[in-house]
């Protein structure tokens, strides 16, 4: 059971573009996280969300929890080829163990 | 930043043998250890959690005879999978949490196991 859905799985886009990846749920969670990874190596932390309603920006991203904190939103700007990578968001339900979204592959072309 | 380490990095074994893949925070002590499994193109999953002292907790459908997990000390947990089969061949990433209240978990680098 896939309890965290992230879309949209796939995403090529030209370097300047706008992009927004959702991951929606029906369950509650007390926190969310986003990591990048790259092909061969463990995913890197982006971001925690904690609070409902919660927006945080980190450069040219910008991370939001939804105000029931079942769903959260990575936004994009002026995206790079640097960018590119497969994004995850994760949270946790029991103790600390994380379930992982099924992840979006992000492709930004010069 | 806190870091964790994996080794090996890559491993390609034979059909039947072991593998032991090693997990360590290297600047903090970790009470709890987590083992991912990542097949191509797809996102991680929980294999295990381990806890320093006592038995891991398996998810379901993973075998724990085949999948053996040790978390001797604050900053070391093993995972051996044992009669490697071709279909064992996946990307093995562990995770760390520190002893502090935070959720935060920090990932190694993964292993890369290719059974032949």
């Amino acid at each position: 059971t896939q309890l965290l859905e992230q879309s949209p799985q796939f995403l090529s886009i030209q370097e300047g573009e706008n992009l927004t990846v959702y991951c929606n749920s029906s369950s509650v969670f007390s926190s969310l996280q986003w990591y990048r990874q790259e092909p061969g190596e463990g995913p890197v932390l982006l971001v925690t969300v904690v609070t409902g309603g919660e927006v945080k920006k980190l450069k040219r991203l910008t991370f939001q929890f939804g105000d029931a904190r079942k769903d959260s939103s990575l936004h994009i700007t002026a995206a790079q080829p640097g960018d590119t990578g497969l994004y995850l968001c994760a949270g946790a339900l029991r103790g600390y163990a994380l379930n992982f979204g099924k992840g979006t592959s992000l492709l930004v072309t010069p | 930043g806190a870091v964790v380490s994996q080794h090996p990095s890559r491993v390609i074994c034979k059909s039947g043998t072991s593998v032991k893949i090693e997990c360590r925070s290297l600047d903090f002590q970790a009470t709890t250890m987590f083992w991912y499994r990542q097949f191509p193109k797809q996102s991680l999953m929980l294999m295990a959690t381990s806890n320093e002292g006592s038995k891991a907790t398996y998810e379901q459908g993973v075998e724990k005879d085949k999948f053996l997990i040790n978390h001797a000390s604050l900053t070391l947990s093993t995972l051996t999978v044992t009669s490697a089969h071709p279909e064992d061949s996946s990307f093995y990433i562990c995770s760390a949490k520190p002893r502090t209240g935070r959720e935060t978990q920090y990932f190694g680098p993964g292993t890369r196991l290719l059974v032949l």
